[in-house]
């Protein structure tokens, strides 16, 4: 069985960046990729994109290209998504979850808290 | 990008009773369709995907239906644990989207 452990929650003044982990551990054998998704305070679920924890391999949603970047270290199991110049409408709970194959996603990481404000 | 709506957006049940959502996509999705339960401050659950699979590990109350645009989600008996929002998301094309939600209180 495969668990996702996100990293702690963060508070960024707008224009700064974030950058949240997802370490993978369990079963991390087989063929899949780790979706990032955002779902802002009483909101609705927001996909980012993912990133191929094996090859690197990303695909972002139109809204964040040219500003998302998400990356891995496939030595410690572990994706990164990282976002710059926030604002307050980046302020949301951010998850990475798998997708295995061609199915849903599942399991997800707890959930990263990012607030934006000055 | 593929637009999905659900209805009813919010219902009031008790504990046994029979829940029905429906869920519409723009444009046919085959069944390319999950479903999850969020309970509140906690991550999405999936619980059925390919419309009508149900995951391993999940209640039989819980079933899908449905292909091409229209797909419901049926709990056939409300447990205490149910009172959540519901929300179905397709993957049948990039971007992933998810419906607004079913909030059942």
């Amino acid at each position: 069985q495969l668990h996702l452990v996100q990293s702690g929650a963060e508070v960024r003044d707008p224009g700064a960046s974030i950058k949240v982990s997802c370490k993978a551990s369990g079963d991390t054998s087989g063929v899949y990729v780790i979706h990032w998704l955002r779902q802002a305070p009483g909101q609705g679920l927001e996909w980012l994109g993912y990133v191929n924890p094996k090859s690197g391999g990303t695909n972002y949603a139109e809204k964040f290209q040219g500003r998302v970047i998400m990356t891995r270290d496939a030595s410690i199991s572990t994706v990164y998504m990282e976002l710059p110049r926030l604002t307050s409408e980046d302020s949301a709970v951010y998850f990475c979850a798998r997708r295995y194959g061609s199915t849903g996603l599942d399991p997800w990481g707890q959930g990263t808290l990012v607030a934006v404000s000055s | 990008a593929i637009q999905l709506t659900q209805s009813p957006s919010s219902l009031s049940a008790s504990v046994g009773d029979r829940l029905t959502i429906t869920c519409r996509a723009s444009q046919g999705i085959s069944s390319d369709l999950a479903w999850y339960r969020q309970e509140s401050g906690k991550p999405p659950k999936l619980l059925i995907q390919g419309a009508s699979i149900l995951v391993s590990g999940v209640p039989s109350r819980f079933s899908g239906s449905g292909s091409g645009t229209d797909f419901t989600l049926t709990i056939s008996s409300l447990q205490p644990e149910d009172f959540a929002t519901y929300y179905c998301h397709q993957y049948n094309a990039y971007p992933f989207t998810f419906g607004p939600g079913t909030k059942v209180d």
